[in-house]
């Protein structure tokens, strides 16, 4: 089946600078692309969604960016805090399928 | 995990023991599913609802199934327990939209099998 997977399991970054997490996607018909951070210990928590007809979304300190071109996605952080180190899944979903495939994420450690 | 809560949130079992775990929502929405993480897997999803007693398997259904007879539950059992089914549970939900499926997770119940 179509598969949606991350290029690094772990990144790590100094605290203040930006991150980017990058996501790289088989699935050319896909109409969504999400974004999920899971805290240690808990569920993955919703972040931000892009539509596949947008380059570019942004949200509260962070930027997707979605290049349909060579299927990558990535999510920038701005001035990471150190609440910003998580594990960091992308998934995907065809609009009316209510299914999601998900990456095997990048763990975030931000360093002091 | 406001909304959703699964129960137990530990448990430690026998090779061969049935196990069930339990998925409470107090949103109703639609669509409800089961994923398994273990490490270097990601999420894997192993069943889901769309509605009461509509159910279908994901992409690791083997050796699991699941129940809805109301909206707000959603059961997950193990027939027979098996060490390779060690793993944390993850429920989650969603509503009917027509946009993203953003998907609200539970805290996770984590089985072991001995």
């Amino acid at each position: 089946g179509e598969s949606v997977g991350l290029h690094l399991p772990t990144l790590s970054v100094q605290e203040g600078d930006n991150s980017i997490i990058n996501c790289a996607y088989s699935n050319s018909a896909s109409d969504y692309f999400i974004w999920y951070k899971q805290e240690s210990g808990k569920g993955p928590q919703f972040i931000i969604d892009i539509r596949s007809n947008m380059d570019k979304r942004q949200g509260q300190r962070v930027t997707v960016l979605l290049n349909k071109t060579v299927k990558h996605l990535s999510l920038q952080i701005a001035a990471t805090q150190p609440g910003d180190s998580a594990v960091y899944f992308c998934a995907e979903n065809n609009e009316n399928d209510y299914k999601l495939s998900f990456g095997a994420g990048t763990t975030v450690t931000v360093r002091a | 995990d406001a909304g959703i809560t699964q129960s137990p949130r530990h448990k430690v079992t026998e090779t061969g023991t049935p196990v069930t775990l339990r998925c409470h929502q107090t949103e109703n929405h639609r669509y409800m599913y089961w994923y398994r993480q273990d490490p270097g897997h990601g999420l894997r999803l192993i069943h889901y609802s769309y509605g009461v007693k509509d159910t279908d398997k994901g992409e690791v259904s083997d050796g699991y199934s699941v129940s809805r007879s109301k909206t707000e539950d959603f059961l997950l059992t193990l027939e027979s327990a098996t060490s390779s089914q060690t793993s944390v549970y993850f429920c989650a939900i969603s509503e009917e939209t027509s946009g993203a499926n953003v998907l609200t997770f539970g805290a996770g119940s984590r089985l072991t099998v001995l």
